[in-house]
């Protein structure tokens, strides 16, 4: 599976848009994108997922750039509930999933 | 969406005992399941791949005589921590996912096993 690069931590302030950006430029053509976030001493929680187009669901957005060898995940309006590590990993369907070191979002006031 | 059960949620054994993991998948069949070890302050790191009705498959550098992995259902997966130390202190996680309904992978709640 292709290898991410992640920011190490970010800080964002309340009710601003939280953007993550993840580098995989080795990421091959059958290859998803995946973001997870875990919040202290809990399971890794489900974001969303992408292969070439962006998407959107009721918690984030996932901007993928034309050549696919970078992402973004967009927190709309980041709460204090959002302040987690953030994983972006890639992986073929169905394959194991490779934790990296991900980014410290955190949320303050 | 789908739901993965995981139990118990925290534990404490002496060392030289043996304790078991539960993983359910809830409301989707899993024919793969994935467990994963994470030490403090670091990140997820996979142990081991469970197949439904055949022997796991384990990552590099993990005893499988110490980690017992038994997927004997398509909702339910175990992994045994054999003969325990507390080097083995760790917080374990399994992972599903529900292939039907395209849904990304599915983690459990996890288990804090401590070791005394």
């Amino acid at each position: 599976d292709a290898k991410t690069t992640q920011p190490p931590s970010m800080d964002c302030a309340e009710g601003r848009a939280a953007n993550l950006p993840c580098n995989h430029s080795t990421i091959s053509g059958n290859e998803y994108v995946y973001w997870y976030r875990q919040i202290h001493s809990q399971g890794p929680q489900y974001i969303i997922h992408g292969l070439k187009n962006n998407e959107t669901n009721e918690m984030a957005s996932l901007i993928i750039t034309e050549d696919r060898k970078s992402s973004t995940l967009i927190l709309p309006h980041a709460t204090l509930r959002d302040t987690a590590v953030y994983y972006c990993i890639v992986t073929g369907g169905g394959n194991k999933l490779t934790f990296g070191t991900g980014t410290q979002l955190k949320v303050e006031l | 969406g789908a739901v993965v059960s995981q139990h118990p949620s925290r534990v404490i054994c002496k060392s030289g005992t043996s304790v078991k993991i539960e993983c359910r998948s809830l409301d989707f069949q899993a024919t793969t399941m994935f467990w994963y070890r994470q030490f403090p302050k670091q990140s997820l790191m996979l142990m081991a791949t469970s197949n439904e009705g055949s022997k796991a498959t384990y990552e590099q550098g993990v005893e499988k005589d110490k980690f017992l992995i038994n997927h004997a259902s398509l909702t339910l997966s175990t992994l045994t921590v054999t003969s325990a130390h507390p080097e083995d202190s760790s917080f374990y996680i399994c992972s599903a996912r529900d292939l039907v309904a395209n849904y990304g992978y599915t983690f459990g709640s996890g288990t804090r096993l401590t070791v005394v």
